[in-house]
């Protein structure tokens, strides 16, 4: 079966730093993405990982594992517009893309 | 540059009314696919289009959803004898061939009374 799991709620202060992680079980796999999307808008593309290591961006920060099935997303110096839900999807079979529940960050001041 | 676009933003429909939702991918884009968001979860995969050709339908929940993109472009999700199961976003997004990132609209609301 296909499942990928990540937190349904996490909070955090303006400022900081936030780890977001998913774990994934797939059939097949050809990637993993992280969108961020805001209430009511279109997910956003923030990050692509196909082999294994960290790929910065900026203040985003995305990690993978293939052998675990582990990706996590690292956001720095938190900002109040970071409060969002964070998608975390598998390209499975070169493209479908198979998305967790996602996980609504809430930054607090 | 303009990105993928989807109209109407918000539909509600009557159980038993057929709706059309439509997308407008990004210029140059020749894949194509649907989504299914209910509230509080990740998009579903409905549908694949490369170009014109509908290549993967299996994640159509009934065979009263129907999708189409006649001439490789705009493409039209269609569903008949809406159910109240239906309310959902229903989410367009787009990829450039051989790229793996796709991109997505903001999305139909669609709400079945």
């Amino acid at each position: 079966g296909q499942n990928i799991d990540q937190p349904t709620e996490m909070t955090a202060t303006e400022g900081a730093i936030v780890q977001i992680n998913c774990t994934y079980q797939t059939s097949g796999f050809n990637g993993l993405f992280w969108y961020q999307q805001h209430a009511g808008e279109a997910p956003t593309f923030l990050s692509y990982n196909v082999l294994d290591g960290l790929e910065e961006k900026g203040r985003f920060s995305s990690f993978l594992s293939r052998s675990k099935g582990y990706s996590y997303l690292l956001l720095k110096e938190l900002q109040m517009k970071d409060s969002a839900s964070y998608l975390c999807a598998v390209n499975s079979w070169s493209y479908k893309l198979i998305f967790g529940s996602g996980t609504r960050l809430l930054v607090r001041p | 540059g303009a990105g993928v676009s989807q109209s109407p933003r918000y539909k509600v429909a009557k159980r038993g009314q057929d709706v059309a939702l439509r997308c407008d991918p990004i210029s140059g884009h020749v894949s194509l696919f649907w989504y299914q968001q209910a509230l509080g979860q990740g998009p579903e995969f409905l549908t694949y289009f490369q170009n014109e050709a509908q290549l993967d339908k299996s994640g159509l929940p009934s065979d009263r959803f129907f999708a189409e993109r006649p001439e490789g472009s705009v493409s039209t999700l269609k569903i008949q004898r809406t159910q109240q199961e239906d309310s959902a976003v229903y989410l367009c997004a787009s990829s450039l061939p051989r790229q793996e990132t796709q991109y997505f609209g903001p999305g139909t609301r669609l709400l079945v009374l």
